[in-house]
């Protein structure tokens, strides 16, 4: 079993959508979630990092982790098409870097 | 500008022909790693080092070597390269310490490999 299991998607939703992206883990002593962005031939960029259980919420987007279910959640409100990327989410147990990946989910919004 | 430069972006080779591709980040960045991303199976550690000398494995570690004789330098090297090393491969770096780690890593924009 991997240790963050992601649907690759890909999905497609029209400008203004809510979008949910979702991530399990199965490992019970992460504390960290990221979900970072990835735009078509570029690196990664990190979009929202929570540490341990609860909510966080920056402009357009909301992280949601839930540690009872090894489930963690990303929301965009009001989707744009400049929000067209592969979003990964990521869990870390001690905060030293060592990142596991989910596989990424696709993400086309469409004007 | 802060950045994470890797070279070659490119690069098609044969099959056994040692190839190095360079890892370059100008923050004072302790942490690097490489990755490797594959479709299905999403980015994968191949080494990471926590400082200077400081080396070790991450999770795919089999047929790459690496070196960190600089702090801002941290090449990837493939020895004997094989079709199975064909990858996107992506350089990040980032602090260490109390207080300064927030789970972001700063990638590279990513070193697409070909290996015929």
């Amino acid at each position: 079993q991997k240790e963050v299991e992601q649907d690759p998607g890909p999905l497609s939703v029209p400008e203004g959508a809510i979008v949910s992206l979702n991530c399990t883990y199965s490992n019970s002593a992460f504390q960290y979630f990221m979900w970072y962005r990835q735009y078509s031939r570029k690196g990664p960029e990190l979009l929202m990092y929570t540490y341990s259980s609860g909510n966080k919420e920056d402009g357009r987007f909301t992280a949601q982790v839930d540690k009872s279910s090894k489930y963690i959640s990303l929301f965009i409100r009001d989707s744009q098409p400049s929000d067209s990327a592969t979003y990964l989410c990521a869990c870390d147990q001690t905060g030293a870097n060592n990142l596991f990946f989910g596989t990424g989910t696709r993400l086309t919004v469409i004007p | 500008e802060a950045q994470v430069t890797q070279n070659p972006r490119y690069l098609i080779t044969v099959t056994g022909k040692k190839l190095t591709v360079t890892c370059s980040q100008n923050m004072n960045h302790e942490y690097m790693s490489w990755y490797r991303q594959d479709p299905g199976l999403g980015l994968r550690q191949i080494y990471y080092s926590m400082n200077v000398e400081v080396t070790d494995k991450g999770d795919v570690p089999e047929g790459y070597k690496v070196s960190r004789k600089e702090k801002r330098n941290f090449p990837l090297i493939l020895e004997s390269p094989s079709p199975n090393q064909t990858s996107l491969y992506f350089c990040a770096s980032t602090f260490i310490g109390t207080g300064r780690n927030t789970g972001e890593l700063f990638f590279g924009e990513g070193s697409r490999l070909t290996v015929l």
